[in-house]
């Protein structure tokens, strides 16, 4: 089946800092999706991608969608305290039928040093 | 606007024991409607998803069951719960047609001692 690895598991970094997020899948996706979970919190979602080569920005923070659609970055630009949590992929091989579809990857907790 | 309502926040029961977790949606019709599972380091893992009343689909063998006696009503059971199902459950929507994102529940924390 499909699976969704994303990397690192968790990533500490000083305020300030930049981060980066990965995500890989073993199949070609159809989309992927960005959530991210504060802690003690539930995942609210933050963007979807669907096209090869996809890039979208949501202030400081940049979403990518490799050429191949099997691989998918987010970057934050300049970490602040509010950007702490875990932040999940979720890709789809499938471009219909709701988010059955979706496999989520692990998260990466990122943790954030004032 | 849509919401999505989860209870209880918290559970502690012992096992053997009976467990009822409910959801409800508001807002919408005829919604998707998932029930994942939060371990520790593990991720979201899917229990169950539905596309109509009446209608559930069980992604991994397991303890617990689903239900869907409502449009908008999900509930998630156990006749006899184990330990190893402790975990944070999370109840989502999403809009049926297509691949659209989920709005999640609150979460219930469960402790299984």
């Amino acid at each position: 089946g499909q699976q969704v690895m994303q990397i690192p598991q968790y990533q500490h970094v000083q305020e300030g800092e930049d981060f980066t997020t990965y995500c890989n899948s073993s199949t070609t996706l159809s989309n992927i999706q960005w959530y991210k979970q504060r802690p003690g919190g539930h995942p609210v979602f933050l963007i979807q991608l669907v096209k090869s080569g996809e890039v979208k920005k949501q202030k400081r923070l940049t979403f990518q969608f490799g050429e191949a659609k099997k691989n998918s970055s987010l970057h934050i630009t300049a970490t602040q305290t509010t950007d702490v949590g875990t932040y999940f992929c979720a890709g789809s091989g499938r471009s219909g039928g709701g988010a059955d579809g979706l496999t989520f990857g692990k998260g990466t907790h990122l943790i954030i040093q004032p | 606007s849509q919401t999505i309502h989860q209870w209880p926040a918290t559970l502690v029961q012992p096992v053997g024991s009976p467990l009822s977790l409910e959801c409800t949606v508001e807002g919408t019709s005829n919604p998707n409607l998932y029930w994942y599972r939060q371990a520790a380091g593990r991720g979201l893992q899917l229990l169950f998803y539905s596309v109509g009343i009446g209608q559930i689909s069980s992604e991994v063998p397991q303890n617990l069951s689903a239900s869907r006696p409502q449009d908008r009503q999900f509930i998630l059971s156990s006749k006899k719960l184990l330990l190893s199902d402790s975990g944070f459950y999370l109840c989502a929507w999403s809009l049926t047609g297509g691949v659209t994102e989920a709005f999640f529940g609150q979460g219930t924390r469960l402790t299984v001692v």
